[in-house]
C-alpha cells in the first residue's frame, strides 16, 4: 500500500525561528501533495496544494511568504514555517496522491506537532 | 462538508453495538467521498471510499451510504470494538487526485466497554 512519511513528528522551536517539515511518498511518485493544519478538536484545514515542479497554490487566508512550500521531486515536498510565532503552534499534516490513480488514493502522513515557545 | 472550525460532535456507543456517523456535504459537483479515522496525535487513516455513481459500499465491518439527493453521507460500523474509538471525518472531492479534499467537521466516537 501507499506510504507517506512525515518528519519530524514533533518539534519545539523558539519564536522568530524557522522550521522545516518534510513529507515523502515512500513507494509511489506523488503528482500532488497537500498540506493541512489542524487545531485541537477541529477538522483539517487545507493550507496549500503542491504539484511537482510548479508553485504551490495557497488557500485563501494562508500567507505564502510565511508558509513556504517546495515540491522539488515526485517524492518530496517540504513546508517551512518562517519566523514562527506561538499562534503557529498546531498539528501539520501532509497528504500525497497520484492524479487519476485510485490505487494510491489520498495517503496521509503521521503529522507534525509544532510548538512555538 | 466544509469545516467551519466548530468543536467536534460526539457519539458514545456500547461495545458490540452498531454505530452510525453522519456527514452533510455542500458541493454538488463532488463525485468522490472518503471516510477517515484519526486517532489522537496521528494522521487520518483511510477507512472506505465511494464514488458518486454508487449509493452503497461495504467493507469489513463498515458500510458507507451516499444520498446525493440530499447531499448526505453516512458511515456504519458494525459490532463496535474499543479500537474503534477515534475521530471520524468525511472528505469530498471532484476530479480525483487533481483536486483537494475538503474535510467535514468530524465526529468523536467513544466506545463504552
Amino acid at each position: 500500500g501507499a506510504v507517506v512519511s512525515q518528519h519530524p513528528s514533533r518539534v519545539i522551536c523558539k519564536s522568530g525561528t524557522s522550521v522545516k517539515i518534510e513529507c515523502r511518498s515512500l513507494d509511489f511518485q506523488a503528482t500532488t501533495m497537500f498540506w493541512y493544519r489542524q487545531f485541537p478538536k477541529q477538522s483539517l484545514m487545507l493550507m496549500a496544494t503542491s504539484n511537482e515542479g510548479s508553485k504551490a497554490t495557497y488557500e485563501q487566508g494562508v500567507e505564502k511568504d510565511k508558509f513556504l512550500i517546495n515540491h522539488a521531486s515526485l517524492t518530496l515536498s517540504t513546508l517551512t514555517v518562517t519566523s514562527a510565532h506561538p499562534e503557529d503552534s498546531s498539528f501539520y499534516i501532509c497528504s500525497a496522491t497520484r492524479w487519476g490513480d485510485r490505487h494510491y488514493g489520498y495517503t496521509f502522513g503521521s503529522g507534525t506537532r509544532l510548538t512555538v515557545v | 462538508g466544509e469545516s467551519v472550525g466548530l468543536h467536534l460532535p460526539t457519539l458514545s456507543v456500547q461495545e458490540g453495538d452498531n454505530s452510525i456517523i453522519n456527514c452533510a456535504y455542500s458541493n454538488s459537483a463532488s463525485d468522490y467521498f472518503i471516510w477517515y479515522k484519526q486517532e489522537s496525535g496521528k494522521g487520518p487513516q483511510f477507512i472506505i471510499d465511494i464514488r458518486s455513481n454508487m449509493d452503497k459500499r461495504q467493507g469489513q465491518r463498515v458500510t458507507v451510504l451516499l444520498n446525493k439527493t440530499v447531499k448526505h453521507l453516512s458511515l456504519q460500523i458494525a459490532a463496535t470494538q474499543p479500537g474503534d474509538s477515534a475521530v471520524y471525518f468525511c472528505a469530498e472531492t471532484s476530479n480525483f487526485g487533481n483536486e483537494k479534499l475538503t474535510f467535514g467537521t468530524g465526529t468523536r466516537l467513544t466506545i463504552i466497554p
